[in-house]
């Protein structure tokens, strides 16, 4: 159990296509984040939320890329029109135990 | 903007060997620093972290780091190295502000032979 939920483990979808991922962290923060890691890469940062408010984008989430969070608790991260260069595994992650506690991650495969 | 250097992409070492991993950063701040290791199929888990204090921090599972200032350094050590130590490892900094992001290092495969 790591903390933090996310849903699904794994989705492979056709180029094109629009995909939607959940996370959901077991105990509460105002903050959660999302990273992208690709093969020989480390994680790296898309964007986070305070609460309910995407304080933060980085420049590789690019307009096809959307995240919400609702009522401030679970997080979903959407993909329109899917291009094979987004094929990586997508992280969320919360602030805890005087670190960042990861999801497992969704791994995405855009065929 | 912060980046981070990990100077081993892969290493290979024999059971009972000793272990080091380089990790600078560049950074105009005051900085955490931390530690994280990816297990084959696993999650990202931290191994330890540096906020302030004794430069010298130890984590789980005996590993140690050491952060040098002077160098933009956070070393991460291991006396003897175990099979079950064979995974991934990422240094990670962000600043010493609140919860602020993490920007990761590329990350260092570590395989060891039994």
């Amino acid at each position: 159990d790591t903390g933090v939920s996310q849903d699904p483990r794994h989705k492979i979808t056709k180029r094109g296509q629009n995909v939607t991922f959940r996370c959901d962290p077991i105990s509460e923060h105002n903050r959660l984040y999302w990273y992208r890691q690709t093969l020989g890469q480390g994680p790296e940062f898309l964007t986070y939320f305070q609460n309910e408010a995407q304080l933060e984008k980085s420049r590789l989430l690019s307009d096809r890329f959307s995240a919400e969070r609702p009522k401030g608790s679970f997080s979903t991260l959407e993909i329109q029109r899917t291009e094979q260069g987004d094929s990586a595994m997508y992280l969320c992650a919360i602030p805890r135990l005087g670190g960042y506690t990861f999801g497992s991650g969704t791994r995405l495969t855009v065929v | 903007a912060q980046s981070v250097s990990q100077h081993n992409h892969h290493v290979i070492l024999s059971e009972a060997a000793s272990l080091e991993l380089g990790c600078n950063y560049s950074y105009g701040g005051t900085v955490n620093l931390f530690w994280y290791v990816q297990y084959p199929g696993q999650h990202l888990q931290l191994l330890l972290k540096y906020f302030s204090g004794d430069p010298l921090v130890k984590g789980i599972k005996g590993f140690e780091a050491e952060f040098i200032k002077s160098k933009f350094s956070f070393n991460l050590r291991k006396p003897s190295v175990q099979w079950s130590d064979t995974a991934e490892y990422f240094c990670a900094v962000n600043l010493n502000s609140g919860y602020s992001t993490l920007t990761f290092g590329k990350g260092t495969m570590l395989l060891v032979s039994p």
